[in-house]
């Protein structure tokens, strides 16, 4: 079974408009890390935000925000106010505390297209 | 900190070559990463080391594949001999543990 789902491979946003990028998970794991991270067309990964299993509130950053919902297993990335600097791949992560390892499984990732 | 360094960043090379990746961590981080992401699979783990000892190459696709970390500060990816079907772009990672993988820029390898 896939570890992390990526339902949306690609969306479209209005510049200045909020977004909801979709990610669920499956694991057995009491403790857990959920990541996103974003590919602009230039290649690079880069780490936007963070959530532990534990934390009880969302995690925010800047116009990010991590929306965990952990009885549904999901934690959906919200870009807010979305500027065209936005558009590019993004994908969640997940890495399970249990085993001690620290290795992280990705998502397909969901491509955000920013539309002037 | 300069972050993740990687060389070559694009690497040309005919079947059955040679070929090796290199990485330079971020100071201080003591878990290191090889992924390989390609239009078909996605990003896959190849092989991680922690304090400078691999832990889990099961992602590594076969015994063409090689990993190293001699050194906190340096690893190397191997493939030998090389094949077409090992184009893609690989990405060394690093972190501290139950922190976030800080990614290098990648290196474009293409196989003709």
């Amino acid at each position: 079974a896939q570890k992390i789902t990526q339902t949306q491979p690609g969306m479209f946003v209005q510049e200045k408009e909020a977004v909801t990028l979709d990610c669920t998970y499956d694991t057995s794991d009491q403790s857990y890390g959920l990541f996103w991270y974003k590919q602009p067309s230039s290649g690079e990964m880069i780490f936007l935000i963070y959530q532990g299993s534990y934390d009880e509130q969302n995690a925010t950053e800047g116009r990010y925000s991590l929306n965990f919902q952990k009885a549904r297993k999901s934690a959906n990335l919200v870009i807010s106010a979305s500027q065209l600097g936005d558009s590019a791949m993004y994908f969640c992560a997940m890495r399970e505390d249990q085993t001690g390892a620290n290795n992280l499984f990705f998502g397909t990732g969901t491509r955000l297209t920013v539309i002037p | 900190d300069a972050g993740v360094i990687q060389s070559p960043r694009h690497e040309v090379t005919e079947m059955g070559q040679e070929v090796t990746l290199r990485c330079k961590p971020i100071s201080g981080h003591n878990s290191l990463f090889w992924y390989r992401q390609t239009m078909m699979r996605g990003l896959e783990l190849l092989i991680y080391f922690n304090n400078n000892v691999p832990i889990d190459d099961s992602g590594m696709p076969e015994d063409r594949f090689s990993a190293k970390m001699p050194n906190a500060s340096f690893s190397t990816l191997k493939i030998q001999p090389s094949e077409p079907r090992d184009s893609a772009v690989y990405f060394c990672a690093s972190s501290n543990p139950a922190y976030e993988q800080y990614f290098g820029p990648g290196t474009r390898l293409t196989v003709t």
